[in-house]
């Protein structure tokens, strides 16, 4: 069974401070994803790296896969409130039908 | 709007009772995923169809079953209903890519 490890469980920043996110697996995975999630809703897909050693950037996010393909990272520069919700890493696609996801990080930005 | 059609978004009923998920895939795409979040478990996989065929199993319960139908949208029915199973259940669709997974707003199931 491919688990996938996301610290840490919850985070509360001030709005401009950095933060990072971790997610990591002692299997090997075929892609990661990070998806965000708002009360409510359903996951929204944000990236996905497929490459080992892959650095992926959206607006203020760096998305980075580890070169075994076991870990990836989400770092945040200058949160703003509007990044609060939940960060959830899921690894497979592709070939692999079904996404393995980790249990997220809730992350607070307060203003 | 993701594209992803899902029917009920909320849902309360008896435990023992019956109760059917609808999910409408995003237009073109031919995979179904079902998953179920409870806030111990996290996001757990139930079931995968693909252009009306099952294609992979995950934690799914025999009190549950799937199905996905000619239009493409399928049904997730769950019987014999217990107080754990309260959930939100969501439904994915996958692009052609293999990678491009649009998730719906999920129904929140409560079985008191």
């Amino acid at each position: 069974t491919q688990l996938l490890e996301q610290s840490p469980q919850f985070l509360s920043i001030q709005e401009g401070e950095n933060l990072t996110v971790y997610c990591n697996s002692s299997s090997v995975f075929s892609s990661l994803q990070w998806y965000r999630q708002e009360p409510g809703e359903g996951p929204v897909l944000l990236v996905t790296v497929v490459t080992g050693g892959e650095v992926k950037k959206l607006k203020r996010l760096t998305f980075q896969f580890g070169d075994a393909r076991k870990d990836s990272s989400l770092h945040i520069t200058a949160a703003q409130p509007g990044d609060t919700g939940l960060y959830l890493c899921a690894g497979g696609g592709g070939s692999n039908y079904k996404l393995t996801f980790g249990k997220g990080t809730l992350l607070t930005v307060n203003p | 709007d993701s594209g992803v059609t899902q029917t009920p978004k909320h849902l309360i009923t008896a435990t023992g009772q019956r109760v059917t998920l609808r999910c409408s895939p995003r237009s073109g795409d031919l995979s179904v995923y079902w998953y179920q979040q409870s806030l111990d478990q996290g996001l757990q996989f139930l079931i995968q169809y693909y252009n009306g065929e099952e294609r992979a199993k995950g934690n799914i319960l025999e009190r549950f079953s799937a199905q996905q139908f000619p239009d493409l949208h399928s049904e997730l029915n769950l019987s014999s209903l217990e107080l754990g199973d309260s959930a939100l259940y969501f439904c994915a669709s996958r692009d052609r890519s293999g990678y491009g997974y649009t998730f719906g707003s999920g129904t929140r199931l409560t079985v008191v």
